[in-house]
């Protein structure tokens, strides 16, 4: 079946910089989006890659290498405000279904 | 910024009752969906649309209907109400694009409690 796989917790240091990598088992999509959630929030949209490669909006970038099944978001100078989870997702090319993975909670020490 | 509202935000009800959570976006999109979600979980798909008179069956279907009479509006109703439909409800909904999907705008949610 279609899966995308991000890790459950990641935590890192303000100031730093944090990656966060979305795996997938599925084909057929049209790229890789990933969704920002505060607790008790709705998803909001961050960013979207549908070709291989870098994208790049301020201290967020994606990444996707489709030969690697492979994606990332790279979080730059983190802010206590970032602390959130994460999903990545892909819409299906056959239905236009939206996959999301699972979510990454992103823990931020001072 | 995004225009999709979802009301009512929070509702607490009786097992058995048949409820409607209301979703409208005035962005003009083709695509809406219907997600689940308990806290710190991940996202259900429980319905979406192409758009009017189109519906569709998500993952999870948690015995719940849909309708698409219009773009703007796309209510979800349970017919009758358990404990185990408690849960956030979020609407969503993004332009129907060539290429696919890029962006989805999501509501606020609807948080139910059911007693």
């Amino acid at each position: 079946g279609q899966s995308l796989e991000q890790p459950s917790e990641v935590t890192a240091v303000e100031g730093a910089i944090v990656q966060i990598n979305c795996t997938y088992q599925t084909s057929g999509f049209y790229g890789l989006s990933w969704y920002q959630q505060h607790d008790g929030g709705a998803p909001t949209f961050l960013s979207y890659n549908g070709l291989d490669g870098l994208e790049e909006t301020g201290r967020f970038s994606s990444f996707l290498s489709r030969s690697d099944s492979y994606g990332y978001l790279l979080l730059q100078e983190l802010q206590m405000k970032d602390s959130a989870s994460y999903f990545c997702a892909v819409c299906m090319n056959r239905d236009d279904k939206i996959i999301f993975g699972k979510g990454t909670r992103l823990h931020i020490l001072p | 910024e995004a225009d999709i509202y979802q009301t009512p935000r929070y509702l607490v009800i009786g097992t058995g009752k048949k409820i409607t959570l209301e979703c409208s976006q005035t962005m003009g999109h083709d695509k809406m969906y219907w997600y689940q979600q308990d806290p710190g979980m991940e996202l259900h798909l429980i319905h979406y649309s192409y758009g009017v008179n189109s519906t569709e069956k998500g993952d999870l279907s948690s015995e719940s209907t849909v309708s698409r009479i219009r773009t703007e509006h796309f209510p979800l109703t349970l017919e009758s109400a358990r404990p185990s439909h408690t849960s956030q409800y979020l609407c969503a909904s993004s332009e129907a694009k060539g290429g696919g999907v890029e962006t989805q705008y999501f509501g606020p949610g609807t948080r139910l409690l059911v007693l």
